[in-house]
């Protein structure tokens, strides 16, 4: 049980081009998160996606698409990568931990953008 | 004023202390609250839920104001394991969570 995996660890990019960065989730979660942390801001979700078939826009979705391709996948894509969009990202499900709903987070993507 | 506050830190302690973080809400309509913990480069992992009553796991103990919009959390006896950055965690609607900034705590030798 892998939990939440997400590739790339670390990627650098230059102004302009784009990338996917790819999430899985082996618990059977329906709901799947993309967060960006930048220093001094904290997390702020990018993208949500409640089931398989739905997304929905969080606090700061502009310059990213996502896709939530089965239940398992959820892919946030940068169409044109910009030096504001460097920061680590994390991709989360959620499920159900002790009566708790619990978010469950992927290691992290490390994104600079020259 | 920003959803979830909190003091940023960071908060140096020597081993063995008491340490209680605060953090406060803007949503009335929270529903359910959590302290997450965050090691320097790694994600955020489930500390504790916060209940409205009080809980306590080992040297954890999470309070809950509700009429104040308060959530604290005090860690006792600690150790140097306990450095991390502490997140507090409030849920208002079915979906999303929102996260404080952080608390950073350093515990010395």
């Amino acid at each position: 049980n892998a939990g939440v995996t997400q590739t790339p660890k670390f990627q650098v990019l230059k102004t302009g081009q784009s990338m996917t960065l790819q999430c899985a989730q082996d618990m059977n979660h329906n709901s799947m998160y993309w967060y960006r942390q930048d220093p001094g801001m904290g997390l702020r979700l990018i993208y949500y996606s409640a089931s398989e078939g739905t997304t929905d826009k969080g606090e700061v979705p502009n310059g990213y698409n996502v896709s939530r391709l089965n239940k398992r996948e959820f892919s946030l894509r940068l169409e044109s990568a910009a030096p504001s969009q460097t920061s680590v990202y994390f991709c989360a499900s959620l499920g159900v931990r002790l009566s708790t709903d619990t978010q469950y987070f992927g290691p992290g993507t490390r994104l600079t953008v020259l | 004023r920003k959803e979830v506050e909190q003091d940023p830190g960071p908060f140096n302690v020597p081993e063995g202390a008491t340490v209680a973080f605060n953090c406060t809400y803007s949503n009335s309509a929270s529903q359910s609250f959590f302290w997450y913990r965050q090691d320097c480069r790694k994600e955020p992992k489930l500390l504790m839920s916060v209940y409205s009553s009080g809980n306590e796991d080992g040297r954890f103990t999470a309070q809950l104001n509700r009429a104040s919009q308060y959530i604290s959390l005090l860690i006792r006896d600690s150790k140097l394991s306990d450095s991390a950055t502490y997140l507090c965690v409030v849920r208002a609607g079915s979906y999303q969570l929102t996260f404080g900034k952080g608390t950073k705590l350093s515990v010395i030798p």
